[in-house]
């Protein structure tokens, strides 16, 4: 079956702008996750989702990061008023439910390289 | 708290010789390990985990993991490796806490060599 997708692949913006990136998860998987990737900080969590649950935005950098995910499937991670920092790539990652042994693994999407000029 | 410590930024490694890639952790509890790797401009792809059971974990395209819970390590190996090896490989640890976000290390190059 489709993996996980995410779209753009890549993204060049000028600081200061707004992006949106999307995150279409496995069919089926109820939990979705953002990671970024850089070169300073290497692979950080960003924010969970799990079905109606409030989201876990404990990862967020700051204020101009936000998620949301809309019916249960697709996300949107928005980066407002991009800096030069945002420059990352990023990543998000599906899978059932943790507790489950069996569920436990996280799949990654491609990621989006989101360069900030 | 939780981390992931990968101790070489890079591994060197000839084709066909036995590879290990190490990786320690630190976790209160027991411990959900797994092993990704990532290739040039893709997504990390899922080699293998260890949840419960043997400790000896077998994975993707003939790799596979010790967890030993007295040296709190889950090294990689592969008996033989080959050139297309040669990638960046992630340990990561589950978060305990009930999202089961995943804390990484910082990564390791493979460099396999004809």
């Amino acid at each position: 079956g489709a993996g996980v997708s995410q779209s753009p692949s890549n993204k060049v913006t000028e600081k200061g702008k707004d992006v949106e990136l999307r995150c279409d998860p496995i069919s089926g998987h109820t939990a979705l996750y953002w990671y970024r990737q850089s070169l300073g900080q290497g692979l950080e969590f960003l924010i969970y989702f799990q079905g109606n649950s409030a989201p876990d935005k404990s990862g967020l950098p700051s204020d101009r990061f936000s998620a949301e995910r809309t019916g249960g499937s697709v996300s949107t991670l928005t980066i407002q008023r991009t800096q030069q920092e945002d420059s990352a790539v990023y990543l998000c990652a599906s899978n059932f439910p943790p507790g489950r042994p069996s569920q436990e693994t996280q799949y990654f999407g491609p990621g989006t390289r989101l360069l900030v000029l | 708290a939780q981390s992931v410590a990968q101790p070489e930024d890079q591994v060197n490694v000839a084709e066909g010789n036995p590879l290990t890639v190490k990786c320690t952790y630190s976790v209160s509890g027991n411990p959900y390990l797994f092993w990704y790797v990532q290739y040039p401009n893709r997504g990390l792809q899922f080699l293998l985990k260890y949840i419960t059971g043997d400790n000896l974990v077998k994975g993707s395209y003939g790799f596979e993991a010790e967890f030993n819970k007295s040296q709190t390590s889950f090294h990689l190996k592969k008996p033989s490796a080959l050139v297309s090896d040669s990638a960046l490989y992630f340990c990561a640890v589950r978060d305990l806490r009930h999202t089961g976000k995943l804390i990484f290390g910082q990564g390791t190059t493979l460099q396999v060599k004809p």
